[in-house]
């Protein structure tokens, strides 16, 4: 079974340009979480789709939006980046049921000059 | 609020020591406990999970007891090999059906032949 998938592995970016990531989960699931990791902050979560609906969310701006399709793909968007915004950003499918574990990939590492 | 506390890091260990990580949590109602693992440039995997009071997780020689009296899931193994150094989280998430993770800061364990 193929895990989670991220796109695309690394992006540089200027302040106050756009960035969209992508994420495929395993397939089966239709859970998809984001966290964002920086080493000050450590893992902070941003929000959860399910079933192409947002479940839970974290306490980011709204400058951090995403969407879930029907085949539980999942993307994120970053609008107008700031400096703050260079982290890595990690992307976990599960179940969506139960105590299911999440399952992460291996994140897209942004940097924002 | 939900939180989690994990002792501070590097912990640095001679292989075949015996390791603990400790991991304290605040949270209301009753919440599932997990222990991640990240290796250099790859996402969170899975290592054991706890769902309910007095239960032991465990994987790949790694346990972790979920302790409602202290409110503690420390993390132990008899015997550490240099391929366990990498960053050690543990989470809670505070209901089931959901993808949010509350994390810990991390502990980076550092296993010296």
């Amino acid at each position: 079974k193929a895990g989670v998938t991220q796109t695309p592995r690394y992006l540089i970016k200027t302040r106050g340009q756009q960035v969209t990531l992508s994420c495929s989960p395993i397939s089966g699931h239709r859970s998809v979480s984001w966290y964002q990791q920086t080493p000050g902050q450590g893992l902070q979560f941003l929000f959860e789709y399910f079933s192409e609906t947002q479940r839970n969310k974290g306490n980011f701006p709204g400058r951090f939006s995403g969407r879930q399709f029907s085949n539980s793909r999942s993307e994120m968007n970053v609008s107008t980046l700031e400096l703050g915004d260079s982290a890595l950003y990690l992307c976990a499918s599960s179940s969506g049921e139960g105590n299911s574990p999440l399952h992460f990939g291996n994140g897209t590492r942004l940097t924002v000059t | 609020g939900n939180s989690v506390t994990q002792m501070e890091g590097p912990v640095t260990l001679s292989e075949e020591a015996f390791l603990t990580i400790n991991c304290t949590y605040t949270a209301t109602g009753y919440p599932s406990l997990f222990w991640y693992v990240q290796y250099p440039g790859e996402g969170l995997q899975l290592l054991l999970k706890a769902t309910k009071a007095d239960d032991k997780g465990s994987n790949k020689g790694f346990e972790a007891t979920y302790r409602k009296e202290t409110t503690s899931f420390h993390l132990e193994k008899g015997s550490v090999q240099v391929s366990d150094s990498a960053v050690y989280f543990c989470a809670l998430t505070p209901t089931s059906n959901t993808g949010k993770l509350i994390f810990g800061q991390g502990t980076t364990l550092q296993v010296k032949p």
